[in-house]
């Protein structure tokens, strides 16, 4: 009975490079969220995507990020051209539907920019 | 600033002793939840209070709502070393994607033995 599981639990880049984080939802989930955390700070929402579909990305930065939610496999978010503002905790929720259920969190990929 | 800020930013208490901390928000909701965050751990979902509710408990945790002051509450009783923890007030809005979460700044406790 796993919950969300996120990988890698720490990645670190350099600046310009690619990362890709990865989160697989909960069985049985078929939306999920994105946010970052900052040091000391909540947790900012980012995207949220049913599968195959984005369904809100006001969160996101235009440029440099994406997400994806394909109709198998994990749901990846990837941030192109790294720079070092992009360091934070990115955290993935999933939730089964719309109705009054709460998002179950994942423990997180702590993404650092050298 | 943030849809839901914390007060206070962080609370030092002794075992046993009773923790209560407030969250403000500024837009109407759907409901408000407040989840706890470990150090280095994901957010573990507390307990969800409807716009339309006013009071509600689950074990040692009582949260209310006033969306008059756009204000809520939660009350950790008898608290344990274990709760020590940050704890998040998150909105869901009114209109628009109710899964949308907006959360608070936080308030750090901290239960020593």
């Amino acid at each position: 009975n796993a919950g969300v599981m996120q990988n890698p639990r720490h990645l670190v880049r350099r600046r310009g490079q690619e990362a890709r984080l990865r989160c697989s939802p909960m069985k049985g989930h078929s939306h999920v969220y994105w946010y970052r955390q900052l040091p000391e700070e909540g947790l900012k929402f980012m995207v949220y995507l049913q599968k195959e579909n984005i369904i809100d990305e006001s969160g996101m930065p235009k440029e440099r990020f994406s997400a994806e939610f394909p109709k198998e496999g994990p749901s990846i978010l990837r941030i192109q051209q790294v720079v070092r503002g992009d360091s934070a905790a990115y955290f993935c929720a999933s939730s089964p539907d719309l109705t009054l259920k709460p998002q179950h969190f994942g423990d997180g990929t702590r993404l650092s920019i050298l | 600033s943030q849809q839901g800020e914390e007060d206070p930013q962080a609370l030092s208490i002794q075992e046993g002793e009773n923790a209560t901390m407030n969250c403000s928000y500024k837009t109407s909701i759907n409901n408000l939840q407040w989840y706890r965050q470990n150090s280095g751990r994901g957010l573990v979902h507390l307990i969800l209070i409807r716009s339309n509710e006013r009071e509600k408990h689950s074990g040692r945790l009582r949260v209310t709502l006033d969306t008059s002051k756009k204000s809520s509450s939660l009350l950790i009783t008898a608290s344990r070393a274990a709760d020590t923890a940050s704890y998040f007030c998150a909105t869901a809005p009114r209109v628009g994607t109710a899964s949308k979460l907006t959360f608070g700044t936080g308030t750090r406790l901290q239960v020593t033995l």
